[in-house]
């Protein structure tokens, strides 16, 4: 089992819609979880971190967190074609020597 | 800040020579991060340090390779010898151990092809 599983996608969605991209972990002791967008060609960017149970929110972005299931998920709402891109969900786990676990990314396509 | 420096940004060469990649973390971060991308596996984690000190360097796929931090402002990753397998991106990020978290940031990464 891999420490971090995500769809590989890719995962269509018209232009104006939200996009849902999900992620479950096996570790129950990670503590810090942490959305990254790639672009062909790029280096993985950060764009959310969550680091309790809940929702976190910033513009268009909302990342959502749910321990008891070991589930992490990230929403866009309002997709632009800009927001086509790879996602990659992190993990990282601060009593494994601060050890960070990544997914193989799903990959998002906004059609105009 | 300058964010994650990494040098050469593309490098070609022939199997059997030696590659060495470079990169500058972040000024403050006490933890570097080698990884490598393919299509095929994805991102790796290759091995990583804290304090300039290699904590887990179980990533690393043979002897060929190697890496070092000799300060807090460098390190390498070396290929002796390459081989056409080991062609990829490979990343270096860098993050610091904070209350709230401990974001990790990547550089441009360096795309390495071996003929």
């Amino acid at each position: 089992q891999k420490e971090v599983e995500q769809n590989s996608g890719p995962l269509s969605v018209p232009e104006g819609a939200i996009a849902s991209l999900n992620c479950t972990y096996s570790d129950r002791g990670s503590q810090s979880f942490f959305w990254y967008r790639q672009y062909s060609g790029k280096s993985p960017e950060l764009i959310m971190s969550i680091y309790s149970n809940g929702d976190k929110e910033d513009g268009r972005f909302t990342a959502q967190l749910n321990k008891a299931s070991q589930y992490v998920s990230l929403l866009i709402r309002d997709s632009q074609p800009s927001d086509s891109a790879t996602y990659l969900c992190a993990v990282n786990v601060r009593y494994n020597f601060n050890k960070f676990y990544f997914g193989s990314g799903t990959k998002l396509n906004v059609k105009p | 800040d300058a964010g994650v420096i990494q040098s050469p940004r593309h490098e070609v060469t022939e199997m059997g020579q030696e590659v060495t990649l470079r990169c500058k973390p972040i000024s403050g971060h006490d933890y570097l991060f080698w990884y490598r991308q393919t299509m095929m596996r994805g991102l790796e984690l290759l091995i990583y340090f804290n304090n300039n000190v290699p904590i887990d360097d179980s990533g690393m796929p043979e002897d060929r390779f190697s890496a070092k931090m000799p300060n807090a402002s460098f390190s390498t990753l070396k290929i002796q010898p390459s081989e056409p397998r080991d062609s990829a991106v490979y990343f270096c990020a860098s993050s610091e151990i904070r209350t709230a978290g401990n974001e990790q940031f990547f550089g441009p990464g360096t795309r390495l092809t071996v003929l």
